[in-house]
């Protein structure tokens, strides 16, 4: 019964590699996102998706294609990866309505390239 | 965009207390928040401010001033099980524009 779920867990891929990480949220959130946390620990937005509908798309090379088959599902594609993609990915969610809600995280996907 | 800094690391004694600051520059402020993020696990929610002044719940309690971009976590009597990182989050734009900034976490370590 988990509420954010993210497959793998970890991930380890040689370089020039296509690998996705799927995600799926069960809380009936509407707005789903791609965040990225690098060794330095900082966690920086990729893309969010509300309502299987592209909102935000911060510069992130198209080596990445974000997917949205249903508003439960976010799933994330990386293409010829490349060592600098080595972090953990993670993915939230969120309702939309309601100012003060928070984003539902899942245990994140550690991808290692090699 | 947003500036978001918190410092990078404290160190604080079982059943003290800690004050986290973070200070941000947004371009359209709608919310700050407070995560807490244990080594390898996901962030989880601690505490959300949007008007001026102090939201307290239990040992955590979170201050913010819009006027000088500026939040403060307080963590109370505290336990080893605190140990982790703080990451402060401003919220900018609304229902489906909504982007979640972070700062780069602030990593407390208590101490027996």
């Amino acid at each position: 019964d988990t509420a954010v779920s993210q497959t793998p867990k970890y991930l380890v891929t040689q370089m020039g590699n296509d690998k996705s990480i799927k995600c799926e949220q069960n809380l009936g959130h509407d707005t789903m996102y791609w965040y990225k946390q690098d060794s330095k620990k900082f966690l920086k937005i990729m893309f969010s998706y509300n309502n299987k509908e592209l909102i935000i798309n911060e510069t992130v090379p198209n080596r990445f294609s974000p997917k949205s088959p249903d508003k439960a599902h976010l799933n994330l594609h990386i293409n010829s990866l490349e060592l600098g993609d080595s972090a953990v990915y993670f993915c939230a969610s969120r309702p939309i309505t309601g100012r003060n809600t928070e984003a539902f995280f899942g245990q994140g996907t550690r991808l290692t390239v090699v | 965009g947003q500036n978001i800094d918190q410092p990078t690391e404290m160190t604080a004694t079982e059943g003290a207390i800690v004050q986290i600051n973070c200070t941000y520059q947004t371009s359209g402020f709608n919310g700050l928040f407070w995560y807490q993020q244990h080594a390898g696990e996901a962030p989880t929610f601690l505490s959300y401010n949007v008007l001026d002044g102090l939201e307290e719940k239990g040992r955590f309690s979170s201050f913010l001033s819009r006027s000088k971009g500026y939040s403060y976590l307080l963590l109370k009597e505290l336990q080893m099980k605190d140990s982790a990182s703080y990451l402060c989050a401003v919220r900018d734009g609304g229902g489906g524009d909504y982007k979640l900034s972070f700062g780069a976490g602030t990593t407390v370590t208590v101490r027996a």
